[in-house]
């Protein structure tokens, strides 16, 4: 079974501290998405990455960065943290070339104080 | 822009009938979509996918259509149950790897 863990299940951060949220997958798939979730407005993407190194925006890359070293890891950086960051965080991974579902992690919920 | 509308009212059905959900999209020619099942305080997971070229998928219980005129997905439950209770998103996608998501619909089966 595909297997995508995140680093932290809740995570309560200061406003302007950094952030890292870690993201691995076990299963080889080039594609790693980072999204987030909110009320009424379902998932976003954040950031993809479709190779090592590689990373293409969302629809909403503002406040955001992410790391792509290893094909397995994807992290996503708040270079400093803001109070409208605050969100449930969703990872997930799938096989490129198109028609392949996504596989979540569990998700992080973010709260920025 | 590109816009999917899922039903933000939840769903309640009794046990044992058919539970149907909407899927409504502007602005866009997805090549294929998928629908997702997602409970509370987890990520969601996948269903099933539909091609353009296909006009209804089933797999167990599930039965899936897709009217490209209509602009429109309808997703079935048949013979539901208490169990089934979750959030159902569809995510509508194109000629690149990235999905669109739906705000999803809570189903709830009462007993």
């Amino acid at each position: 079974d595909v297997k995508v863990t995140q680093s932290s299940r809740y995570l309560v951060k200061r406003t302007g501290e950094k952030v890292f949220l870690e993201c691995v997958q076990d299963m080889d798939h080039e594609n790693m998405f980072w999204y987030r979730q909110d009320p009424g407005l379902g998932l976003r993407l954040i950031y993809f990455s479709y190779d090592v190194k590689m990373k293409e925006k969302g629809d909403i890359p503002e406040g955001y960065s992410v790391s792509r070293e290893k094909k397995e890891r994807f992290s996503l950086i708040l270079e400093s943290a803001s109070t409208n960051q605050t969100s449930m965080y969703l990872c997930a991974s799938g096989l490129m070339a198109g028609y392949n579902e996504q596989f979540f992690g569990p998700g992080t919920r973010l709260t920025v104080l | 822009s590109q816009k999917i509308e899922q039903n933000s009212e939840a769903l309640n059905i009794q046990e044992g009938k058919t539970a149907t959900l909407t899927c409504n999209y502007t602005n866009y020619s997805p090549a294929y979509l998928q629908w997702y099942r997602q409970d509370p305080g987890r990520g969601p997971v996948f269903l099933l996918l539909i091609r353009e070229n296909e006009k209804e998928k089933r797999k167990e219980r599930l039965k899936v259509t897709f009217d490209t005129t209509l602009k429109q997905s309808l997703f079935h439950i048949t013979a539901s149950q208490p169990a089934d209770s979750a959030t159902y998103l569809c995510a509508l996608g194109g000629n690149t790897d990235k999905l669109i998501f739906g705000t999803g619909t809570r189903l709830q089966v009462f007993p």
